[in-house]
């Protein structure tokens, strides 16, 4: 079975500028998950996803961060404009219905570099 | 203060050893609870989920004190494979809340 793809790897980029990611889940899990990760510390969840249905956005900086998943299935997630702080991994994670008990799949994450 | 706590470490232990690490949460309606591993520059993976009378998985255990709010993870007859960071998960479905810790580190040694 196919894990959850991320892309690309790695992304350097100069703030201001604009960057986007890309994230496909497993096949069939319902629930999409994207999460910053600063050196030195856990996962913090931006965004959940229902489908094509926000679930929890509350920690996205929506000033500069944004998110779809138009289909239900792919989603991308960009930042605009880019600043210092923002340099950190970005991991994708899906489960099969979101429930809170449900294990999540990460993707391998896309490393972003701020200049 | 963090609503998930861990102490980073690093925990330098000897392989063969037994190492415990524990991980509070601040919210008393918390609901679930899971134990993710993380090794460097890769993705967190689930672990173990932590149930309320306790579990076990081979050489981990995991348990779960509601009344002092926290989970622990202990580590038996230790590996070098075991080298990671650990990542205590808690989650409340009633305001769809997914709080990671930040990790303790673990180091074994030959």
């Amino acid at each position: 079975e196919a894990g959850v793809a991320q892309s690309p790897r790695y992304k350097i980029i100069e703030k201001r500028q604009s960057v986007a990611f890309w994230c496909n889940p497993i096949s069939g899990h319902a629930t999409l998950y994207w999460y910053q990760q600063i050196l030195g510390q856990g996962p913090k969840l931006l965004i959940q996803f229902q489908n094509n249905g926000v679930v929890d956005d509350s920690q996205l900086p929506k000033d500069r961060f944004s998110a779809e998943r138009l289909k239900g299935v792919d989603s991308t997630l960009k930042i605009q404009p880019a600043k210092l702080e923002d340099s950190a991994v970005y991991l994708c994670a899906s489960s099969l219905v979101g429930g809170a008990e449900e294990t999540q799949y990460f993707g391998p994450g896309t490393r972003l570099l701020v200049l | 203060r963090k609503e998930v706590e861990q102490d980073p470490g690093p925990f330098n232990v000897p392989e063969g050893a037994t190492v415990a690490f524990n991980c509070t949460y601040s919210n008393s309606a918390s609901q679930s609870f899971f134990w993710y591993r993380q090794d460097c520059r890769k993705e967190p993976k689930l672990l173990m989920s932590v149930y309320s009378s306790g579990n076990e998985d081979g050489r981990f255990t995991a348990q779960l004190n509601r009344a002092s709010q926290y989970i622990s993870l202990l580590i038996r007859d230790s590996k070098l494979s075991d080298s990671a960071t650990y990542l205590c998960v808690v989650t409340r479905s009633s305001a769809s809340k997914i709080i990671f810790g930040s990790g303790t580190r673990l180091s074994i040694r030959p």
